[in-house]
C-alpha cells in the first residue's frame, strides 16, 4: 500500500486560500488520491479525489503533480468551519479483494479569524 | 451519497462487559467497514463486512473480540467483547459507494 506524508499542522487566515500538501512517492499507476477531513468529534467527510488530472468541486481543488508523487488540496477561501484534520489517502486494496482506506496522521488545519 | 446513523452515540461501560454498536444506512450497500479511532490517533480499519459472507478482519483484530453481523444490505453491528480500558475509542462504520461515507461514530469509554 502506498503511504502518504503530510505536515502535522498548518495555520491559515480566514478568507485566505489554504494549501495542504501531501507526498505519496510510492503511489502505483492505478491508485487514486483521496482527501477526507474530520472535524472534531465527527466522522470523516469526503472532500475530493483524483487520479492524475486536477480536480475541482464545490468544496476544494486537487492539484496532482505530473509524476503523481505529490498533491495539494486547496480550500480557496477558508472559513473557521474548515478547521479540521485533513487526511490524504492513497486507495489500497484490503484482504478479500475489497477496497479500504488507510488513514495516516493527517494535517491539523487551524483557520484563524 | 449516503446517510448513516449509529447507535449508541456514546456509552460508558464497565470492564469485562460487551457492547453492540449498530450501523444503519439509508440505502442498500454491498460493502461496509468498521474503524476504530483511539484517543488522539487516526482511524484504523477493524474489518470489512459484506452482506452474505463472513467479515474480513485486519491484522491485529480477531472475530472473538470484535464479532460483526451483516444481516442485510442496510444494517450491520459490531460488538466489542470483554472490554478493557484500552478499548476506549470512537468506533465508526462506513459504506462504500463511489467513495466511502462515514457514520458519526460511537464514543466508548471503558472504566
Amino acid at each position: 500500500d502506498a503511504k502518504t506524508t503530510q505536515p502535522p499542522s498548518m495555520d491559515c487566515a480566514e478568507g485566505r486560500a489554504a494549501n495542504l500538501p501531501c507526498n505519496h512517492s510510492t503511489i502505483s499507476g492505478n491508485e487514486y488520491v483521496y482527501w477526507y477531513r474530520q472535524i472534531h468529534s465527527q466522522g470523516p467527510q469526503y472532500i475530493i479525489h483524483g487520479l492524475k488530472n486536477n480536480e475541482t468541486n464545490e468544496m476544494a481543488s486537487l492539484i496532482i503533480t505530473e509524476d503523481r508523487k505529490s498533491s495539494t488540496l486547496i480550500l480557496p477561501h477558508a472559513t473557521l468551519r474548515d478547521t479540521a484534520v485533513y487526511y490524504c489517502i492513497v486507495r489500497a486494496r484490503a484482504r478479500g479483494g475489497s477496497e479500504k482506506l488507510v488513514f495516516g496522521k493527517g494535517t491539523k488545519l487551524t483557520v484563524n479569524p | 451519497s449516503a446517510v448513516i446513523s449509529q447507535k449508541p452515540s456514546r456509552d460508558i461501560c464497565q470492564r469485562g462487559t460487551s457492547l453492540t454498536i449498530q450501523c444503519q444506512v439509508d440505502s442498500q450497500v454491498t460493502m461496509m467497514f468498521w474503524y476504530r479511532q483511539q484517543p488522539g490517533q487516526s482511524l484504523t480499519l477493524i474489518a470489512t463486512a459484506n452482506q452474505g459472507s463472513e467479515a474480513t478482519y485486519e491484522s491485529g483484530f480477531v472475530i472473538d473480540k470484535f464479532p460483526i453481523s451483516r444481516p442485510n444490505l442496510t444494517f450491520s453491528t459490531l460488538t466489542v467483547s470483554n472490554m478493557s480500558p484500552e478499548d476506549s475509542s470512537i468506533y465508526l462504520c462506513s459504506v462504500a459507494l463511489e467513495t466511502q461515507y462515514f457514520g458519526p461514530g460511537t464514543r466508548l469509554l471503558v472504566l
